[in-house]
């Protein structure tokens, strides 16, 4: 198979603070895995593309700065919520695909933040 | 950039099939996928069909591809009220991952 593990479910965080999310594929290496965001009752975007040992690919219009992506290992990537404000409140998405599985992506169970 | 359609929302009854639509705009897709998402959850791969086939069935799922009209198509026969959940149409070249806006599947009793 090709498991996906994302901690935490679910995470509430005062403003101003920081918040790491973690990305695990479990049974497969991903040299690259992606995170998107979803807000309520809408699609998921693509906010940047992680890659193991180099810097992330952010999509047009995401905060690097903001958004701080690390793929330090071939199983592990982690995303950074800094300086957290209430607007980023939403559910977060990772994802990775094992080589040569035809079946697509494998997601994470999601994230939701609340910055309160 | 490359654009997946679907319509938003599809309500059936319980014991009937559903069927819900995608449209896409990648002549280049290679892949194309159906997705799962339960509230508060992840995405649950469903199924996907490669570019050159026109149908797929697996239990009580059937997807059809229409490629010269760049039409996706998912039915679910027998639709049971654990069916109930946001269904995202995707498709990919190899190299980037498009979604559909989902379609909120609601299943009456």
């Amino acid at each position: 198979g090709a498991v996906v593990s994302q901690h935490p479910s679910w995470v509430i965080c005062k403003s101003g603070t920081s918040v790491k999310i973690e990305c695990r594929s479990l049974d497969f290496q991903a040299t690259t895995m992606f995170w998107y965001r979803q807000f309520p009752k809408q699609s998921l975007m693509l906010m940047a593309t992680s890659n193991e040992g180099s810097k992330a690919t952010y999509e047009q219009g995401v905060e690097k700065d903001k958004f701080l992506i690390n793929h330090a290992s071939l199983t592990l990537s982690t995303l950074t919520v800094t300086s957290a404000h209430p607007e980023d409140s939403s559910f977060y998405i990772c994802s990775a695909r094992k080589q040569g599985a035809p079946m697509g992506y494998t997601f994470g169970s999601g994230t939701r933040l609340t910055v309160v | 950039g490359e654009d997946v359609e679907q319509s938003l929302f599809l309500s059936v009854r319980e014991g009937d099939s559903s069927v819900i639509n995608c449209t896409y705009t990648d002549s280049s897709s290679t892949y194309l996928y159906w997705y799962k998402q339960e509230p508060g959850a992840g995405l649950q791969l469903l199924t996907y069909i490669f570019s050159n086939m026109d149908m797929k069935q697996d239990q009580r799922l059937t997807v059809l591809l229409n490629k010269k009209d760049k039409h996706l198509s998912l039915r679910i026969a027998d639709t049971q009220t654990g069916d109930s959940a946001i269904y995202f149409c995707a498709e990919s070249d190899g190299q980037n991952f498009v979604f559909g806006p989902g379609t909120r599947l609601s299943v009456l009793p």
